[in-house]
C-alpha cells in the first residue's frame, strides 16, 4: 500500500535561515508528488508538484523540492524563510494505481521565529 | 474561476441535529473529494466521486454520514444525527484528470463544524 511519511511534526526556524521539510513515500510504481501549504484558518494550496521530467522542481514563494527515486524522498527546501512562511506543510503522493486519489502525509508545522 | 466554493464557512449546532455541508467544485473538474481535518487525526479522506459517481466511501466514519453529488456542479455531505466528536473542519476539493496524468487537487476554504 502507498504511504507518506513526514518525519518532523514541528520545525522551528529563525527568520532568514534555510529550512528543509522531509517527505518520504512508499510506492512500487511511477509516482507523482505534491507539496501543499495550509495557512491558519485556510484551505490547502499547492506549492509545487512533480509529475515527470527534471527532478528539481521550483514552486511558489521561493520553495523548491527534489525528487530522489533511489531514496524515495521529495524534500522541500527554502534558502531563506520569512515570518509569513509559518504554516502547516503537507506532502502528498499518488501513482498509477491510486490515480487522482492522493495519499497525504501527516503534515509538518513550520514556525518561523523573529 | 472562483475556485472551490464551500458553504457554510462556520456551523454551530447541537448534538442530534442534522448538518448539511455544501460544495461547488471548479467547473470542468471531474473528481470531487471530501476531507475531514482534526488535530488528533489530521487530514482524512471521507469519500470521493468521479463524474458524479461515488468511487470510494471507505473513509466515511459511520452510517450517520452520507454524501451525494446530484450533478457536476454540486455536492453535499450530511451528518444525521450529529455528535460532538464530529466537530472538525471539513474540506471539499476537486481535480481534473486528462491524458493519463494526475493533477493537483484544488481545495475549498473549508467548513468549521462545531457540535455542542
Amino acid at each position: 500500500a502507498q504511504s507518506v511519511t513526514q518525519l518532523d511534526s514541528q520545525v522551528p526556524v529563525f527568520e532568514e535561515a534555510p529550512v528543509e521539510l522531509r517527505c518520504n513515500y512508499s510506492s512500487s510504481v511511477s509516482v507523482y508528488l505534491f507539496w501543499y501549504v495550509q495557512y491558519p484558518n485556510q484551505g490547502l494550496q499547492l506549492l509545487l508538484k512533480y509529475l515527470s521530467g527534471s527532478t528539481l522542481v521550483k514552486g511558489i514563494n521561493g520553495f523548491e523540492a527534489e525528487f530522489n527515486k533511489s531514496q524515495t524522498s521529495f524534500h522541500l527546501r527554502k534558502p531563506s524563510v520569512h515570518i509569513s512562511d509559518t504554516a502547516e506543510y503537507f506532502c502528498a503522493v499518488t501513482d498509477d494505481n491510486y490515480g487522482q486519489n492522493f495519499v497525504f502525509g501527516p503534515g509538518t508545522r513550520l514556525s518561523v521565529l523573529p | 474561476d472562483a475556485g472551490v466554493i464551500q458553504s457554510p464557512r462556520h456551523e454551530v449546532t447541537e448534538m442530534g441535529q442534522e448538518v448539511t455541508l455544501r460544495c461547488k467544485p471548479i467547473s470542468g473538474h471531474d473528481y470531487l473529494f471530501w476531507y475531514r481535518q482534526t488535530m488528533m487525526r489530521g487530514l482524512e479522506l471521507l469519500i470521493y466521486f468521479n463524474n458524479n459517481v461515488p468511487i470510494d466511501d471507505s473513509g466515511m466514519p459511520e452510517d450517520r454520514f452520507s454524501a451525494k453529488m446530484p450533478n457536476a456542479s454540486f455536492s453535499t455531505l450530511k451528518i444525521q444525527p450529529s455528535e460532538p466528536r464530529d466537530s472538525a473542519v471539513y474540506f471539499c476539493a476537486s481535480s481534473v484528470s486528462w491524458a493519463g496524468r494526475y493533477n493537483e487537487q484544488f481545495f475549498g476554504p473549508g467548513t468549521r463544524l462545531t457540535v455542542l
